[in-house]
């Protein structure tokens, strides 16, 4: 079955400084894998998608986030973090044969000025 | 743009009543979800739909039914709320298919509370 965890609840950087979330995910096949935000009180917005090819995925909003089969993750990278940066991103998994993803947690990150 | 559109933002209700929760999208998807997503639990699925007068329990069905009678709309019913149904229940849709790789469209989200 598939899973996905992320291990870091709350994260905090302060306002300039490079981000990494983490994301690892358990599916015997290639994953379809994705990093999505929510700012408060609202639903969730795609960042950005691996599906297959290049492993270093560009997103929405300067994020970016590598593929790595060997270490079966799925990490979110940001060289300089904003203010307006502060939700929760969550990643997910999918499979080809099902309709669904599975989320992970969640990861809260806090920007200090 | 495409777009999910959840009809309430907050909702209060009272314990006993019959609650709908109606999303529509516009993007011409067959596959539509409902989650319900609480502090520390993070995004458990409902139910989803994956054709028009078609739905499969998701992880957590109890208390709720759906209803998907147009393509274009899939609405969550709690049958007779209760107060441990108070939280933030989103919508989803995705292209057509038995096939996650284009990933989900989320609507804003409805807070529900239940008094």
């Amino acid at each position: 079955a598939q899973s996905v965890t992320q291990p870091d609840i709350h994260i905090t950087v302060s306002e300039g400084a490079s981000l990494e979330l983490r994301c690892n995910y358990s599916y015997g096949a290639t994953p379809y894998l994705f990093w999505y935000v929510q700012s408060p009180g609202q639903g969730l917005q795609l960042l950005l998608k691996y599906f297959s090819g290049d492993t270093l995925v560009q997103g929405i909003k300067g994020f970016e986030a590598e593929f790595k089969r060997s270490q079966s993750s799925f990490n979110l990278r940001k060289p300089s973090v904003h203010w307006s940066d502060a939700a929760e991103y969550f990643c997910a998994v999918g499979a080809e044969s099902s309709y669904k993803l599975i989320f992970g947690s969640g990861t809260r990150l806090l920007v200090r000025p | 743009d495409v777009k999910v559109t959840q009809s309430s933002r907050y909702l209060v209700k009272r314990t006993g009543e019959k609650v709908f929760l109606e999303c529509v999208q516009d993007m011409d998807h067959e596959n539509m979800f409902w989650y319900r997503q609480d502090p520390g639990l993070g995004l458990r699925l409902i139910y989803f739909s994956y054709d028009v007068k078609m739905k499969e329990k998701g992880d957590i069905p109890e208390g709720y039914s759906v209803s998907r009678e147009k393509k274009e709309r899939f609405s969550l019913i709690l049958e007779s709320a209760s107060t441990n149904q108070t939280s933030m229940y989103l919508c989803a849709s995705s292209e057509t298919g038995n096939n996650a790789r284009y990933g989900y469209t989320f609507g804003s989200g409805t807070r529900l509370t239940v008094v």
